[in-house]
Order: structure tokens, then sequence, then C-alpha cells
């Protein structure tokens, strides 16, 4: 079965310092998002991502947040100017339409800003 | 926008035991449901979902029920074994063009022997 693959796995961080994480989406799917989790709390939206703009985000989604589609497989979020607030897991996902689709998760970023 | 309300947080049973966890959520226009398992540092993975224009899905001894009007939805866990022990989400998804899935707190389901 196809997956989400998410680089790196984990990912330290001083705080004030840019970091970018990567994701591959499932090949034939159209939709690209990314979710946050904070440790021991629910799955928070950011933003989701649809022929090459940016379709949604949340209110979590600064101007320190940038996401991009660099090379027609890629699919990266940038944090400009990491702070100690952005420690959390980053989950992409993809799916085929949006709406009644089922949402895939990649195996998620663990993120530590110190 | 969308607010998917859970619970309980934390549910614990005997194995061979029924769970069940309730979801409510605000918006009319939401119309897709899914519930996703979350076990410790791993992934959320869908284990079942619900369209609006169904009120009962099984899957197994897994089964989801929808009430539109009420704005509510559940899932079922039938005979419970150890390794449905996880974090369960729900979430509903508004329609749109580029909707966001909106989730619920979270339970924490420990099934033990």
């Amino acid at each position: 079965e196809p997956e989400v693959t998410q680089t790196p796995s984990h990912q330290v961080t001083q705080m004030g310092q840019e970091v970018i994480l990567r994701c591959v989406p499932i090949s034939n799917h159209l939709y690209f998002y990314w979710y946050r989790q904070i440790l021991g709390q629910k799955v928070e939206f950011l933003v989701s991502f649809y022929n090459n703009e940016i379709s949604e985000k949340s209110e979590i989604f600064d101007d320190q947040f940038s996401v991009e589609r660099p090379d027609g497989s890629n699919f990266t979020l940038k944090i400009r100017s990491t702070k100690l607030e952005d420690s959390a897991m980053y989950f992409c996902a993809s799916s085929a339409v949006t709406g009644t689709s089922p949402l895939h998760f990649g195996n998620g970023t663990r993120l530590t800003v110190t | 926008g969308e607010n998917v309300e859970q619970h309980p947080s934390t549910l614990s049973v005997q194995e061979g035991d029924s769970a069940v966890i309730k979801c409510t959520y605000s918006d009319s226009a939401s119309n897709y449901f899914p519930w996703y398992k979350q076990e410790l540092g791993k992934r959320p993975q869908l284990i079942i979902d619900i369209r609006s224009n169904v009120g009962e899905k099984k899957d197994q001894r897994i089964a989801v029920t929808l009430n539109k009007t009420a704005k509510h939805f559940s899932l079922h866990i039938t005979e419970t074994q150890p390794e449905d022990s996880a974090v369960y989400f729900c979430a509903a998804f508004p329609t749109g063009t580029a909707s966001k899935l909106t989730f619920g707190t979270g339970t924490r389901l420990q099934v033990t022997l």
C-alpha cells in the first residue's frame, strides 16, 4: 500500500534557526496537508495545499511558516525562525480529493526546539 | 469554523467488553467523519469513516453511527482486545474545495486483561 513518507523522523534545532520538514505524498494524490500535534494533545490543522498554492491555513500558520512543492514530488514545510513552542510532532498528509476522501498521514517529524 | 468535542477523554474496559466513544460537531455543513487510531509515537491511522448520507457503518468489530440532526457520531468497538489500546480521534470534514479536517481531543482507550 502506498504511504506518505516524511524526513527526518526527528529534528533538533536551536531557537531562532530555520528548519525544513520534508514529505513525499502518495503519488496520485492532489491535496496535501500539514498538521501538528503537541505532545499529549490533539492533532491540529496547519495548512492545505492544492494546485501549487495554499488552499487554506489556520491561525497557527503565521508568517514564520511556509510550504512549497519544489519538484512535483516533495512537499516541504519551512519554519523560518523557530520558537520553543514550535516543538511538536509535524504530520504531513495527502488525499486523492478533498471533502470525503480519506487523509493518509506520514509517520511524522518530531521537532524539538531548544 | 468547525468545532469537534469528544468524550470521554479516557476509557478503561476489560478485554471482551465493548467501548463507545462519542463526538459532537458544530458545522452542519460537515459531511465526512473519519476515526483515527494513534498508537504511542506513531501516526494517526484511519480505522473507519462515515459519510453524511449514511447513518451507520460496520467493519468487523468496529462500527460508527451518525446522527446528522443531533450533530453527533459515535465509535463502537466490540469484543475489545489489548491491541485496541490506543488514542482514538474523531474528526469532521466540512464541504468545500479546500476543507480542513478538524480533530476531536482524543480518547485514550485502555483494554485490560
